[in-house]
């Protein structure tokens, strides 16, 4: 596609559900980013892909995170047994390579645990 | 690890001026990029430094000192639109990289 693709790009759960974020990078880029950001606050990194595999998904700040990635291209983020610190927006990035190069964010999702 | 600082807020005039600073401790330092990030919006890439020296492009020009772990983005001409958050990232290894937490510059009349 023409940019990062996110969905959905706003989400309300509650308390103890699990979500599924979405992320479809630029066509081609190999590779993806997982940030967080709240309110306020600088980008924390979650996750790194390289195709299909997360060389570094030393980010994740616990073991009701995970993402994969498929076909090295479409990304889910997926937060199990969401809690109100879950609250933020995600946004993922991809670039053609990865090694140093500008990186293309997309919107975000928006995600509010209530 | 790495620790990334910068200033929170900044103020300036239209038409002034300014420079935003960016000191840094990283291992495996590999380049230096600076993002732009209007509120609600995605960041958008400015600029990116792997080698001692400036870097100009337009009214914008990032500056990188590899041995004093210092960068600043430097705005010239500002511009009512150029307020935004600006965000010091390190580029660490074969990777993206890892950001401060930006620092909020107010551009008035």
């Amino acid at each position: 596609g023409a940019g990062v693709s996110q969905s959905p790009s706003n989400k309300v759960t509650e308390k103890g559900k699990d979500v599924e974020l979405r992320c479809d990078p630029i066509s081609g880029h190999t590779a993806l980013y997982w940030y967080r950001q709240s309110l306020g606050q600088g980008l924390e990194f979650l996750i790194y892909f390289q195709g299909n595999s997360a060389p570094d998904k030393s980010g994740l700040p616990s073991d009701r995170f995970s993402a994969e990635r498929t076909g090295g291209s479409v990304s889910t983020l997926t937060i199990q047994r969401t809690q109100q610190e879950d609250s933020a927006v995600y946004l993922c990035a991809s670039s053609s390579t990865g090694y140093n190069t500008e990186a293309f964010f997309g919107q975000g999702t928006r995600l509010t645990v209530v | 690890g790495q620790n990334i600082d910068q200033p929170t807020e900044m103020t300036a005039t239209e038409g002034a001026i300014v420079q935003i600073n960016c000191t840094y401790q990283t291992s495996g330092f590999n380049g230096l990029f600076w993002y732009q990030q209007h509120a609600g919006e995605a960041p958008t890439f400015l600029s990116y430094n792997v080698l001692d020296g400036l870097e100009e492009k337009g009214r914008f020009s990032s500056f990188l000192s590899r041995s004093k772990g210092y960068s600043y983005l430097l705005l010239k001409e500002l511009q009512m639109k150029d307020s935004a958050s600006y965000l010091c990232a390190v580029g660490r290894g074969s990777y993206i990289p890892t950001f401060g937490r930006g620092t909020s510059l107010i551009v008035h009349p």
